[in-house]
């Protein structure tokens, strides 16, 4: 089957502009991460879906972060008024409830905020 | 607070020259040890995953090992299409219900023809 899809692939913003960033996980995958990766740096956790609640929200960087995930499928991560230190790839992983250790990653989003 | 150090940075080896990458961490308390490899413009594709020390796993030609304090990532004869950035990353005991994973900053390995 079809793994982790995330679009945009690449995005680039003005300063100020509000952003979504869309992931479609694999099918039957009841958890769902999202994740930044800064520029030569590991990858931060931002926050963890089961199902369709958001049990963990701790990644968060400040109150413009915000996601939401429906029928325990797709998840949006929007990030309003984007500043320049938002440019990242943000990476999206989804994984079996039973498994939650073996994450499988989409390509990410690669976001620049100008 | 959960810390992972992967050593070293880059790494450039000429192919089926045998190599070791670290990953140092410190944790309260291990629940999983994870390896991943990242190719450029990709996601991280899932490796290995260790529990206790002692263990090891192999794949082709890569074995991982893990103790109290670290992890190892051998390359045996490595090809040049094992060049990629690999990520180790670890999670707590106490990262509760998310579980979630804390991860190094990754070792670039570059295999010369």
């Amino acid at each position: 089957g079809a793994g982790v899809s995330q679009s945009p692939s690449n995005k680039v913003t003005e300063k100020g502009k509000d952003v979504e960033l869309r992931c479609d996980p694999i099918s039957g995958h009841t958890a769902l991460y999202w994740y930044r990766q800064r520029l030569g740096q590991g990858l931060e956790f931002l926050i963890y879906f089961q199902g369709n609640s958001a049990p963990d929200k701790s990644g968060l960087p400040s109150d413009r972060f915000s996601a939401e995930r429906t029928g325990e499928s797709v998840s949006t991560l929007t990030i309003q008024r984007t500043q320049q230190e938002d440019s990242a790839v943000y990476l999206c992983a989804s994984s079996l409830i039973q498994t939650v250790e073996t994450q499988y990653f989409g390509p990410g989003t690669r976001l620049l905020v100008l | 607070e959960d810390q992972v150090t992967q050593s070293p940075e880059a790494l450039r080896l000429q192919e089926g020259e045998s190599s070791s990458l670290n990953c140092s961490y410190t944790v309260s308390g291990l629940r999983g040890l994870f390896w991943y490899r990242q190719d450029p413009g990709k996601g991280p594709e899932f490796l290995f995953t260790l529990y206790s020390a002692g263990e090891e796993k192999e794949k082709e030609r890569l074995k991982a090992t893990l103790t109290k304090k670290e992890s190892f990532l051998h390359i045996t004869a490595p090809k040049p299409e094992d060049s990629a950035t690999y990520l180790c990353a670890v999670q707590a005991l106490s990262s509760g219900s998310a579980r979630q994973l804390t991860f190094g900053s990754g070792t670039q390995l570059t295999v010369l023809p």
